[in-house]
């Protein structure tokens, strides 16, 4: 299994861009990299995912480098919504291999 | 919208009572899980269902079981409740064969075990 490494929390101010990182030194060939946001009394919802390079949609950006051995998800101009635990998931090849990190929780203020 | 809704926001069991948490998903999805979550653990799977009446198990997998009679439907029971099996609960469910493909998730249950 790919086990990965989350920073344990950070803190921010509204406007600044945040970056957190996921260690998965192990990593499989066929994993991919999924992020999920968590608020408070809520179940986690996916950001974005990839496979190798940087991916970018409407809420994030993921840089992948080329040995794949971590992540860094890149949250631009973060806002207090965005005050949330985010969740690193690398799996691939059968359910039984999705793991989940331990989550880094991000804290901003204003 | 994907909707995945679980039967109880907040439970309170005691030792030893068989406990049942039930999640419902309303977009026909192949697969169902399973998760505990715990401070500093992160998501634990504990079982995950690929199709009607299939159950394999996941990481954590001691103490529970599971029953997926409807597609729509995902069961977690604990035979005997314990206070370890104190924790939040969240279900989910996905589309498709592909593991990698996006997880919606429930609000959870908040089961305590006294």
């Amino acid at each position: 299994l790919a086990k990965t490494t989350q920073p344990i929390s950070m803190d921010s101010y509204e406007g600044q861009e945040v970056n957190i990182t996921c260690s998965h030194n192990n990593i499989a060939t066929n994993d991919y990299i999924t992020w999920y946001q968590q608020f408070p009394s809520q179940g986690p919802r996916f950001i974005i995912q990839g496979y190798k390079t940087k991916v970018t949609n409407e809420v994030a950006s993921l840089f992948i480098p080329a040995d794949r051995k971590s992540s860094t998800l890149s949250l631009p101009r973060v806002s207090l919504s965005d005050t949330a635990v985010y969740y690193c998931l690398v799996g691939g090849g059968g359910f039984q291999k999705l793991v989940f990190g331990t989550g880094t929780r991000l804290l901003v203020s204003p | 919208d994907v909707k995945v809704t679980q039967s109880s926001r907040y439970l309170v069991k005691r030792t030893g009572e068989k406990v049942f948490l039930e999640c419902v998903q309303d977009m026909d999805h192949e697969n169902m899980f399973w998760y505990r979550q715990d401070p500093g653990l992160g998501l634990r799977l504990i079982y995950f269902s690929y199709d009607v009446k299939m159950k394999e198990k996941g990481d954590i997998p001691e103490g529970y079981s599971v029953s997926r009679e409807k597609k729509e439907r995902f069961s977690l029971i604990l035979e005997s409740a314990s206070t370890n099996q104190t924790s939040m609960y969240l279900c989910a469910s996905s589309f498709g064969r592909a593991e990698n493909n996006e997880q919606f998730f429930g609000p959870g249950t908040r089961l305590t075990v006294l």
